[in-house]
Parts: C-alpha cells; structure tokens; sequence
C-alpha cells in the first residue's frame, strides 16, 4: 500500500465550476501538507502547503487537511482553462525528513 | 534569477551506455534532490544531497550515482542503462531545511532503448 494515495484521474470539469481533489495517506507521522501543480512537460511547483488540520485559503484555492481521517483536500472555485494541469499532493515527514508525493490528478477545465 | 536548471532536457541512450544529468540551481540552496516520474509511480526520489559534499540514498537509488562537489550542482549519474530507466527526471533544491519549499527544475526525458 502506498503511504499517500491520489485519484489519478483524468478528471474534466466545465469552466467554472468547483473542482475537488484528494488524496489519503497512511503515516500519522506526516505532519506537513502540500499541492504541487504541474503544466505539462514542466516540473512541479508549490502552490499551498499547511501544517494543520482544517483549512488555508489562497484566492480562489483552499487546502483542507483532516488529521483525524488522514484525508487531504484541495478545492479549485470558479476553475480556468489556466488550471489545467496535473496536480500532486505531498506530505512531510519531519522524523525521517521525507517528501512522500501522491501520483497526481490529471485536471482538464473545459472552456 | 534562472532558479533550477538541467542539462540536458532529452536524451536517447542505448542499453549498457553510460550518462551524466546536470543540475544547477542558483539560489544558494543547502538541500539539492533528484526525482523519477513514471506514470502511475508519482515522484520518487533517488538521491539527494544535504550540503556540499554530501550526498545519501533516497527510496530508488539503485542503478544510480550521485556528486555534490560544489553547492551549486548536483550530478546524477546513470553508469550502465537499463530501459527500467527510461522516465522524465527532475531535480529540485530547497533552502535550508528539508521541509522548506523544493523548487524543481525543467525535467529531463530519458529513454534508454
């Protein structure tokens, strides 16, 4: 079983709506959270990170953590073309000072 | 700032060859890692390097060798390639901690036939 677990998708949504991606993970060691958004043929980049349960909010993208489920968020509102992309949820262990990576959603917002 | 950089961003190699991927990152970054993509695998890191002249195995490092003999480059050398090795890899850095933000590099296409 994999540490963290993602839906890879593809997932397509219209313009506009609300876009809802998650990841599961196994380790209660994980203390740190993180998206990454890739464009295709790049390399990831940050786009949030928390370090606790509940939620960040950053424009139109919230990251939701629940430690209790191990259950981790991101929601995308009022979705662009520009987010198409793949993205990756990643969480931190601060005991053996690992990035675990998800495998990443495919995201296609539909004009 | 040109941030992380590798050289170079295609290649095609032939089973048993040998090849060296660059990384340059110039933002004075302490952590330098280097990183698999597969799809349905994720990223997963091979190598990474904690400061100048150090370097340590991350989860997939076999078949794999790593340098760090100035902050400013990290190696990662493939000695006798197998088509197992055919993936897109990615280096990234970090500033001081390991749980700071990584800040990746373009990526480098690999296909070993």
């Amino acid at each position: 079983q994999k540490e963290v677990e993602q839906d890879p998708g593809p997932l397509s949504v219209p313009e506009g709506a609300i876009v809802s991606l998650n990841c599961t993970y196994s380790n209660s060691a994980f203390q740190y959270f993180m998206w990454y958004r890739q464009y295709s043929r790049k390399g990831p980049e940050l786009l949030m990170y928390t370090y606790s349960s509940g939620n960040k909010e950053d424009g139109r993208f919230t990251a939701q953590v629940d430690k209790s489920s191990k259950y981790i968020s991101l929601f995308i509102r009022d979705s662009q073309p520009s987010d198409s992309a793949t993205y990756l949820c990643a969480t931190f262990n601060f005991g053996n000072e690992k990035l675990t990576f998800g495998t990443g959603t495919r995201l296609t917002i539909i004009p | 700032n040109a941030g992380v950089t590798q050289t170079p961003k295609f290649r095609v190699l032939k089973t048993g060859q040998s090849m060296t991927l660059l990384c340059a990152q110039d933002m004075n970054h302490e952590y330098m890692y280097w990183y698999r993509q597969d799809p349905g695998m994720g990223l997963r890191l091979i190598h990474y390097s904690v400061g100048e002249g150090t370097t340590a195995k991350g989860e997939v490092p076999d078949g794999y060798n790593v340098s760090r003999l100035k902050k400013q480059n990290f190696l990662l050398g493939l000695e006798s390639a197998a088509p197992s090795q055919t993936s897109v890899y990615f280096c990234a850095s970090a500033s001081s901690t390991p749980s700071d933000t990584q800040y990746f590099g373009p990526g480098t296409r690999l296909t070993v036939l």
